[in-house]
């Protein structure tokens, strides 16, 4: 069976300080994976996908950027956090492209001071 | 890009009676139609779908409906329990590059009274 992790559960930071969030999937191989951020209270935004190793696209930009170093690795992370960067990263995957379920991972919680 | 309108925002049903979530979409290329609940603190859970080429899903108490003339869907509880207490989101998905996008809906926050 496959599983999602998330590390940190949570973390808080400064405001201007770098910060890497991670993902791993184990059980499947060559998935896509995706980042998704959510404000407290608010909804679920796409911020990058990835359908292969070292290739990321971005969906919007908010100073964060994103890489897939190994098959079932996906990192997020950014040079200086902003306070608007608060909320839940949520890393989720699906098989394939093409309208299929997408299964997300516990989260990591980030709060900006 | 696709948008998701979700309604209502919240909520509040009797023990027992039906609850219904309306989304509406708007890229007509948009084919699948997924439904998460979230409670508070937790990650957004998969609990229903529908794919285009249908118009209708039930597993168990939970029951789809899509409309794609309207593009419309929507979700309803039969036979609420205070567990299906959380937050719902709905979201519309139609690949595009490689990227299963899916666009969520603002939420609703159903309550359950006992």
């Amino acid at each position: 069976a496959q599983t999602i992790h998330q590390w940190p559960v949570a973390e808080i930071k400064a405001v201007g300080s770098p910060l890497s969030l991670g993902c791993t999937i184990k059980g499947k191989s060559s998935p896509n994976l995706y980042w998704y951020w959510q404000a407290t209270g608010g909804t679920l935004q796409q911020l990058f996908y990835s359908i292969t190793v070292g290739q990321v696209e971005s969906v919007v930009q908010l100073n964060l950027s994103a890489s897939r170093p190994k098959d079932d690795q996906f990192i997020l992370s950014t040079e200086k956090l902003l306070l608007s960067h608060s909320g839940f990263y949520l890393c989720a995957w699906s098989l394939t492209a093409g309208g299929v379920e997408q299964y997300f991972g516990p989260g990591t919680r980030l709060t900006v001071l | 890009g696709e948008q998701v309108e979700q309604l209502p925002s919240i909520l509040r049903v009797q023990e027992g009676s039906s609850a219904s979530i309306n989304c509406s979409y708007e890229d007509s290329a948009s084919n699948y139609f997924p439904w998460y609940k979230q409670e508070p603190g937790e990650n957004p859970k998969l609990i229903i779908d529908i794919r285009s080429n249908m118009e209708r899903k039930q597993i168990q108490e939970l029951i789809v409906l899509l409309d794609k003339k309207a593009k419309r869907f929507s979700l309803h509880i039969t036979d609420t329990q205070p567990g299906d207490s959380a937050m719902y989101f709905c979201a519309a998905s139609g690949a595009t590059g490689g990227n299963n996008k899916l666009t969520f809906g603002q939420g609703t926050v159903l309550s359950v009274i006992p």
